[in-house]
């Protein structure tokens, strides 16, 4: 079965550096989410991607941002200069419809946890 | 302020006990979503609902979706241990043809043997 893949699984870093997470989303699939979970709280919404750009994102999503489908395969999300707070689970999606009124299942990769020391 | 909010956040229950768990939110949504995350685990997509009156059940789960009310239970019919985990539900909001997309804070659901 298809499925969304993640790495690495967990990120150790340093507070101001950069860190790129990486995301395979599903093959045929065209739509591509970035989400974050702070450890033991609720799912946030960072970012949608179509077609080579952002379709939406959230007040999350500020200038340390950012993200890339580099090839025909990856979907990365690249953070700045990280902070403490950044620390999270780190969950990537996929889906192959957006539309109104269409159901718009996203599957979920494992994640990434990240950890900002 | 688009909200979503649920409640119980927390559930403990019995094996062979029915239950409700509900899902607010505060602005029309194209769709409400239920999800399953067990600990450290991604999200299990569970139930997409799309309009008013909708009905999904899978198993001992059930999702209804009252979009006048800007609400969806997520009804558990005799609870097994095996459905421990978080369930959250979330809706998408549309922003000129683009979607957000706002999660409830989780119900952490533990069914006792």
């Amino acid at each position: 079965e298809p499925e969304v893949t993640q790495t690495p699984s967990h990120q150790v870093t340093q507070m101001g550096q950069e860190v790129i997470l990486r995301c395979v989303p599903i093959s045929n699939h065209l739509y591509f989410y970035w989400y974050r979970q702070i450890l033991g709280q609720k799912v946030e919404f960072l970012v949608s991607f179509y077609n080579n750009e952002i379709s939406e994102k959230s007040e999350i999503f500020d200038d340390q941002f950012s993200v890339e489908r580099p090839d025909g395969s990856n979907f990365t999300l690249k953070i700045r200069s990280t902070k403490l707070e950044d620390s999270a689970m780190y969950f990537c999606a996929s889906s192959d419809l957006e539309v109104a009124g269409g159901k718009n299942i996203q599957y979920f990769g494992a994640g990434t946890r990240l950890s900002v020391l | 302020e688009l909200k979503v909010e649920q409640n119980p956040l927390f559930l403990s229950m019995q094996e062979g006990k029915n239950y409700t768990i509900y899902c607010n939110y505060s602005t029309t949504s194209d769709r409400l979503y239920w999800y399953r995350q067990d600990p450290g685990k991604s999200l299990e997509s569970l139930f997409v609902l799309l309009s008013n009156g909708a009905v999904k059940q899978e198993g001992r789960l059930m999702a209804s979706l009252d979009t006048k009310a800007r609400l969806s239970t997520l009804h558990i019919t005799a609870a097994v241990h095996d459905l421990s985990a978080t369930y959250f539900c979330a809706v998408t909001f549309s922003t000129s043809g683009t979607y957000k997309y706002i999660f409830g804070t989780g119900t952490r659901l533990k069914v006792l043997a």
